[in-house]
Order: C-alpha cells, then sequence, then structure tokens
C-alpha cells in the first residue's frame, strides 16, 4: 500500500511570500503529524491532528504558521510571509491513533528554502 | 535547552568495529523510540521500547531502555557499510492534550568504511 506522500518535495520561495506544503497520509490512519527539520537538528514538533481537529498547536513556531485537515486526509501546512529562518525540511507523519506505541510513518518531508 | 541529549553528533568507524549511541534525558518518558533516517527521506522506525530496563534486539541491534526510563543506547555489532545513516532516538512524553508527543534527539551521524 501507499506510504505518506509530501508535496512538493522542493519548494524555493522568495522572503515575504507564502507557501502551502501538502501532505497526504496513510489511508485510515487518524492521527496525522507536522514536523521540521533545520539542518543539523533534531525534528522539533509543530502541530498534530486528531481527525481534523488539532488538540496541541504549542509547536508552531509564530502565528505565520497553520494547519488545517480535512476528515482524516489530506492537511496542509501554511506559512505566510516566510522568513529565512523558516528554511528547512518540513516532515509529515501519520498513525493509527495517538498513544505512546503508535508508530509513526514519515513522508519524504518538503525541503523549503527561503531566499 | 535539549530535552533528549544524543552523543556522539558524528561517528565514523571501520567496518566490523562495534559503537553504541547514547539517549540521556532528565525526563521520564512512556517509551522511547530509535529511527533510522537516510538522506532525503523521512524517519524510519526501528524499534520501540516501553518497560524500563527493557532490550530488543533486531539481528545486531541491540536497543536497552534505562531502568528509570530517562535514558536508551542502541549497540551495533560488526557495523557494516549498509549501517551508515542518520539515527535518532525519540522519547513520548504525555502532552496533556490526549495524546502524546515525540520529542527528537539531534541524531548521530553514523558512517562505516569499508
Amino acid at each position: 500500500g501507499a506510504g505518506v506522500s509530501q508535496s512538493p518535495s522542493n519548494k524555493v520561495t522568495e522572503k515575504g511570500k507564502d507557501v502551502e506544503l501538502r501532505c497526504d497520509p496513510i489511508s485510515g490512519h487518524t492521527a496525522l503529524y507536522w514536523y521540521r527539520q533545520r539542518l543539523g537538528q533534531g525534528l522539533e514538533f509543530l502541530i498534530y491532528f486528531q481527525g481534523n481537529s488539532a488538540p496541541d498547536k504549542s509547536g508552531l513556531p509564530s502565528d505565520r504558521f497553520s494547519a488545517e485537515r480535512t476528515g482524516e486526509s489530506v492537511s496542509t501546512l501554511t506559512i505566510q510571509r516566510t522568513q529565512q529562518e523558516d528554511s528547512a525540511v518540513y516532515l509529515c507523519a501519520s498513525s493509527l491513533s495517538w498513544g505512546y506505541t503508535d508508530t509513526q510513518y514519515f513522508g519524504p518531508g518538503t525541503r523549503l528554502t527561503v531566499l | 535547552t535539549q530535552l533528549l541529549e544524543q552523543s556522539p553528533q558524528f561517528l565514523s568507524i571501520q567496518e566490523g568495529e562495534n559503537l553504541t549511541v547514547y539517549c540521556n534525558s532528565s525526563s521520564v518518558f512512556s517509551s522511547l523510540q530509535w529511527y533510522r533516517q537516510e538522506p532525503g527521506e523521512g524517519p524510519v522506525l526501528l524499534v520501540t521500547v516501553v518497560t524500563g530496563g527493557e532490550v530488543k534486539k533486531l539481528k545486531r541491534l541491540t536497543f536497552q531502555f534505562g531502568d528509570a526510563r530517562k535514558d536508551s543506547s542502541l549497540h551495533i555489532t560488526a557495523a557494516q557499510p549498509g549501517d551508515t545513516g542518520l539515527y535518532l532516538c525519540a522519547g513520548t512524553l504525555y502532552s496533556g492534550a490526549g495524546s502524546y508527543q515525540l520529542t527528537f534527539g539531534k541524531g548521530t551521524k553514523l558512517s562505516v568504511i569499508p
């Protein structure tokens, strides 16, 4: 079966522009997570969804970041007025549920470069 | 402040050697996971340990969860070039929002030289 897919794989944008990153989770997975991975850093939690509800938005770095999810399907992460420090790989993961033993399956990521 | 300290950050060894990667924290985790990440790909789960003192083996890889559930180690026996990659540890903490949040270490970049 298909894994988690993300698009685009690479995005180069100019400072100040808005970008939208897309994640297609594994079918049937109710939990969906967004992470950010800066060069030389571990993964930084951004937000997660239970279905289309986001009970934990504590990781979003600023109000320029937002995310939504349609039902238990595709999710989009939007970054408004991008800054150079937003340059990173943005990873999406999905899991059947949100327990501490649930396996998160990661997509290949979107590499965002802000010039 | 990094919640999970992973060491070493870089490791370059000869094929056939043994190595250990450490993951330490002052926090108690509900579970501890180890991932491997290849360039241009997302992390792939290797193992989840849940019980303090638990030891799990995956071929030449041995994973141990500390008795107090604050630390973990990954030991690779007779490393092979195919073991080359970025190894990440991640601990799960209850987030208070009805779920568990994964906190990652910075990773250990392993190079195994033929």
